[in-house]
């Protein structure tokens, strides 16, 4: 199974609504990262977590905050956030990202979020 | 990080080979090549990687320049659901590296 599943697959919330992203993989990865990706742009890096510990954080506002609570789950936790906030937001594993050189990364679908 | 340069789109025919091109001509000897490609209201999905020679899975195949200054993805036989955008992406082979999706090529197929 090489799936990694993001609920819900679309989120509108008003800028004073608090939500969570979540993200699932059973493919044994210790690597998971979020992206953000605005229309008709390519993706770009939020957060990677490496053996459940945060490991690059590319300098994200404190309005988003990722969490991983085991090695299968991620969240993204939301508040007070921005219209341009609204965005796709990819989740994605892989294998250990000290391979990352030759390493896969496998995407969920994403989440559709518009805030309001 | 070094760059890549692709076309912003192209087109070809259904049922036919398609070629697309990659410059990074900053690439160093540690610096591994990979394509990943988006369609349509999906996340990306990993197509080949290489650092030298030229590879080949069941989804395409990687031309890789002598002086590694290029690369060229190659669809043997375009169907529509080859249709995507297609990422062109350097990582370093020190770890711990993130993929840094540039423009890449929006790719469309004509039936």
């Amino acid at each position: 199974d090489t799936e990694v599943t993001q609920t819900p697959k679309h989120l509108v919330m008003g800028m004073t609504n608090k939500k969570s992203l979540k993200c699932e993989q059973h493919m044994g990865h210790r690597a998971m990262y979020w992206y953000k990706q605005k229309a008709k742009k390519p993706p770009e890096l939020m957060f990677v977590y490496s053996y459940e510990k945060l490991s690059i954080n590319e300098s994200v506002p404190s309005r988003f905050s990722p969490e991983c609570p085991n090695s299968s789950l991620l969240n993204l936790h939301l508040h007070a956030l921005q219209p341009e906030d609204s965005a796709l937001y990819l989740c994605a594993s892989s294998q250990d990202l000290r391979f990352s050189s030759t390493d896969t990364q496998y995407f969920g679908p994403g989440t559709r979020l518009t805030v309001l | 990080d070094a760059k890549t340069t692709q076309p912003n789109s192209m087109e070809s025919n259904e049922e036919e080979p398609v070629h697309l091109p990659c410059n990074h001509s900053t690439i160093s000897g540690t610096d591994y090549i990979h394509w990943y490609r988006q369609l349509p209201s999906q996340g990306p999905e990993y197509v080949i990687h290489g650092l030298t020679s030229n590879v080949n899975n069941r989804m395409a195949s990687l031309a890789i320049a002598e002086d590694r200054k290029s690369s060229t993805l190659i669809l043997h036989r375009a169907t529509l659901r080859d249709a995507a955008v297609y990422y062109c992406i350097l990582i370093s082979n020190f770890g711990n590296e993130k993929l840094t999706f540039g423009t890449g090529t929006r790719l469309t197929i004509i039936p």
